[in-house]
């Protein structure tokens, strides 16, 4: 069963480094996903996509403080410099034959 | 650039039809991507619905889809959701999106602003 798996919650401190992991269910580390970003009070917004090999390609008007990588079933998503605006909750999505699947959500916290 | 918004009744009466609608702009429902649907149950993470294609194939979350129906209104430029027999459980922020828009297959790339359902007599 296609499962994707995420820490309910990160914190970090404004203007540093934070990496968001999202694992994928045992027989599926070969597969994409992307990265959605939900400020509070927000609908969600499409950050990028994250291929196996770590490629990624992001949204329109995406920051460049935003950034991928992978390895192994893991998918992350690096932040850097963070800033307030960056609080909020982060969630992965795949995709197997018809059907889209998301991940619980990490709630970001700035200190 | 697409526009999405979503509108339909913001109450409906448990055991009752959730009937919600996504007006397209910027953009033809028979664009070759998918019309997807997702929801949030308050201070709860996100649910994927469904799916349809212009040419009307649908693909449905297996622990909905006795319940669910999604079509596409070309005269309208617009796509549909109907969840029937609701409970509380179905209260939720339902959202309308976007899935391949951007040729990238499963990527779900674009979101309506969402719409508050609440289920309740």
């Amino acid at each position: 069963q296609l499962v994707l798996t995420q820490s309910p919650s990160a914190s970090a401190s404004l203007g540093a480094s934070v990496k968001l992991t999202c694992t994928l269910s045992s027989g599926h580390a070969i597969y994409s996903i992307a990265w959605h970003q939900q400020q509070p009070e927000k609908g969600p917004r499409y950050l990028m996509k994250l291929n196996s090999d770590g490629s990624h390609t992001k949204g329109d008007g995406i920051s460049d403080r935003f950034s991928g990588s992978s390895s192994g079933a893991e998918r992350y998503l690096i932040i850097s410099s963070l800033q307030s605006e960056d609080e909020g909750d982060y969630y992965c999505q795949t995709w197997g034959t018809d059907v889209r699947v998301f991940g619980g959500g990490t709630k970001l916290t700035v200190l | 650039q697409v526009h999405l918004q979503e509108s339909g009744p913001g109450l409906v009466n448990p055991s009752g039809t959730l009937s919600l609608t996504c007006a397209v702009s910027g953009g033809s429902i028979s664009s070759n991507h998918w019309w997807t649907w997702v929801r949030q149950p308050p201070g709860k993470g996100l649910e994927w619905i469904g799916e349809v294609y212009h040419a009307g194939s649908t693909n449905y979350n297996p622990s909905l889809k006795s319940r669910v129906t999604i079509s596409v209104d070309r005269s309208n430029n617009d796509f549909s959701l109907k969840l029937i027999s609701v409970t509380a459980a179905d209260t939720a922020i339902y959202y309308c999106a976007t899935t391949g828009r951007r040729g990238q297959v499963g990527v779900i790339d674009y979101w309506g602003q969402g719409t508050l359902v609440t289920v309740s007599s």
